[in-house]
C-alpha cells in the first residue's frame, strides 16, 4: 500500500529559529500533498495544500510567510516553520492521497512531526 | 457553515460491541472516511463509504445514510488495542475534507 514518511518525528528547537520538516511518497507519485497541524485533544486543522510545481494553497488564517512550504518533486514536499515561537509547538503531519482498492482517494498520512518550541 | 458531530469520548468493555455515530452538514457531499487515530501517532484509514448502506470489513464496519446526512462506525469483538480516537471526515463538493473532532474510545478489561 501507499506509504508516507515524515522526518524529523519529533524535534525540539530554541525561539526564533526555523525548523524543517519533510514528507516524501515512497511507492506513488503525489502531485498535492496536505499539512495539517494538529493541538492536543483537538482534531486535525488544514493548514495548506501543497502542489507540485506550483505555490501552495493555503487556508484562512495561516500565515505563509512563517510556514514556507515547498513541493520541488512529486514525492517530496517541505515545511519549514520560520522564526518559530511556543506557540508553534504542535503536531504537523502531512499526507498524499492514492487511490485504494475502492476508488476513493484515501489519504495516507505521514507518522507526524512533534514540534516543541522552547 | 459545514459541520461534523462525533461524541468526544465513549468506554465500551473488551469482547463487546461499540457503534460510533457521527452526523455531518456540508456543501455537498463525495464521501465519508473513518480514520483510527492512536495517541500520538498519525491516523490511519478505516473505511470508505459513498454510497448508502453497510460496508463491513473484518471486525470494524462502517454505515452510511445521506438522507440523513448519518454514519456510524461498529467495532465488534473489542480489543485493547482498538482504544484510541476515531475521526469521521467527509469530502464535500469541493473536494476538501471537512473533520470531526474525532470520539475517544476507551477499552476497560
Amino acid at each position: 500500500g501507499a506509504v508516507v514518511s515524515q522526518h524529523p518525528s519529533w524535534v525540539i528547537c530554541k525561539s526564533g529559529t526555523s525548523v524543517k520538516i519533510e514528507c516524501r511518497s515512497l511507492d506513488f507519485q503525489a502531485t498535492t500533498m496536505f499539512w495539517y497541524r494538529q493541538f492536543p485533544k483537538q482534531s486535525l486543522m488544514l493548514m495548506a495544500t501543497s502542489n507540485e510545481g506550483s505555490k501552495a494553497t493555503y487556508e484562512q488564517g495561516v500565515e505563509k510567510d512563517k510556514f514556507l512550504i515547498n513541493h520541488a518533486s512529486l514525492t517530496l514536499s517541505t515545511l519549514t516553520v520560520t522564526s518559530a515561537h511556543p506557540e508553534d509547538s504542535s503536531f504537523y503531519i502531512c499526507s498524499a492521497s492514492d487511490r485504494g482498492l475502492s476508488g476513493a482517494n484515501v489519504l495516507t498520512f505521514g507518522a507526524g512531526s512533534r514540534l516543541t518550541v522552547l | 457553515g459545514q459541520n461534523i458531530d462525533q461524541p468526544t469520548e465513549m468506554t465500551a468493555t473488551e469482547g463487546a460491541i461499540v457503534q460510533i455515530n457521527c452526523t455531518y452538514q456540508t456543501s455537498g457531499f463525495n464521501g465519508l472516511f473513518w480514520y483510527q487515530q492512536h495517541a500520538g501517532e498519525a491516523p490511519t484509514f478505516l473505511s470508505y463509504n459513498v454510497l448508502d448502506g453497510l460496508e463491513e470489513k473484518g471486525r470494524f464496519s462502517s454505515f452510511l445514510s445521506r438522507s440523513k446526512g448519518y454514519s456510524y462506525l461498529l467495532l465488534k469483538e473489542l480489543q485493547m488495542k482498538d482504544s484510541a480516537s476515531y475521526l469521521c471526515a467527509v469530502r464535500d463538493s469541493n473536494y476538501q475534507l471537512i473533520w470531526g473532532a474525532g470520539t475517544k474510545l476507551i477499552i476497560k478489561p
